[in-house]
């Protein structure tokens, strides 16, 4: 069965520390998204792709990194985490026009 | 800067009611609108898409697109609590990038 699939499910770091999340997709998707999901904001979009190799900025990139190295993986990189950066961010892929797929998340906290 | 609106930003109805949850988008340009559900500790999955002006009706669950007045909406009728979730109107650009609104907690009381 297709999926996203994200890693760790949580995080806890110390501010300043180093922090990579993994997205993997086995749908055979071009594309693929990161956001962060806060209350009262909704999914804000951080960084995406559109192939490996490719990157893009999002709406909210600062702080955050991205690399796409293969079709399938997708990283998200916090060099210098800050409790602002505290939240739950997922994953997507999608082809064009299509809907996304999510995977279940990383809860990441700050301290 | 928020490109969709959405709201109530939460919303209760009986068990069987009709939830209608509503969302203004910024970009004429736009032509692609995406509702998703989100239930607690799970990552939002697809309910349905609309790209023309009218009604699109999937079972219960029925979007409404307006584009001379930026609106979308979905309704959702005989609600049941499995319906109580996180959902989100997004907005897909042309860079194949889903803007989403804010999100309205839907609570269907039993």
């Amino acid at each position: 069965e297709a999926a996203v699939t994200q890693s760790p499910r949580n995080k806890v770091t110390v501010t300043g520390g180093n922090v990579t999340l993994s997205c993997r997709q086995t749908n055979s998707h071009n594309y693929m998204y990161w956001y962060r999901q806060d209350t009262g904001h909704g999914l804000r979009l951080i960084h995406y792709s559109y192939g490996a190799g490719n990157l893009q900025i999002g709406d909210v990139p600062d702080g955050y990194k991205a690399t796409r190295t293969t079709q399938e993986d997708f990283f998200l990189l916090l060099e210098l985490a800050s409790p602002s950066q505290t939240s739950l961010y997922f994953c997507a892929s999608g082809t064009t026009n299509s809907d996304y797929t999510f995977g279940s998340g990383t809860r990441l906290l700050v301290i | 800067q928020q490109k969709v609106q959405q709201s109530p930003e939460s919303l209760i109805v009986p068990e069987g009611g009709m939830a209608s949850l509503n969302c203004t988008f910024s970009d004429r340009n736009s032509q692609y609108f995406w509702w998703y559900r989100q239930h607690s500790g799970e990552g939002p999955k697809a309910l349905m898409s609309i790209f023309s002006n009218g009604d699109k009706k999937e079972g219960r669950f029925t979007a409404h697109l307006n584009k001379a007045s930026l609106h979308v909406s979905l309704h959702i009728k005989d609600s049941q609590p499995s319906d109580s979730a996180l959902y989100f109107c997004a907005d897909l650009s042309n860079y194949n990038v889903l803007y989403f609104g804010s999100g309205t907690k839907l609570t269907v009381e039993p």
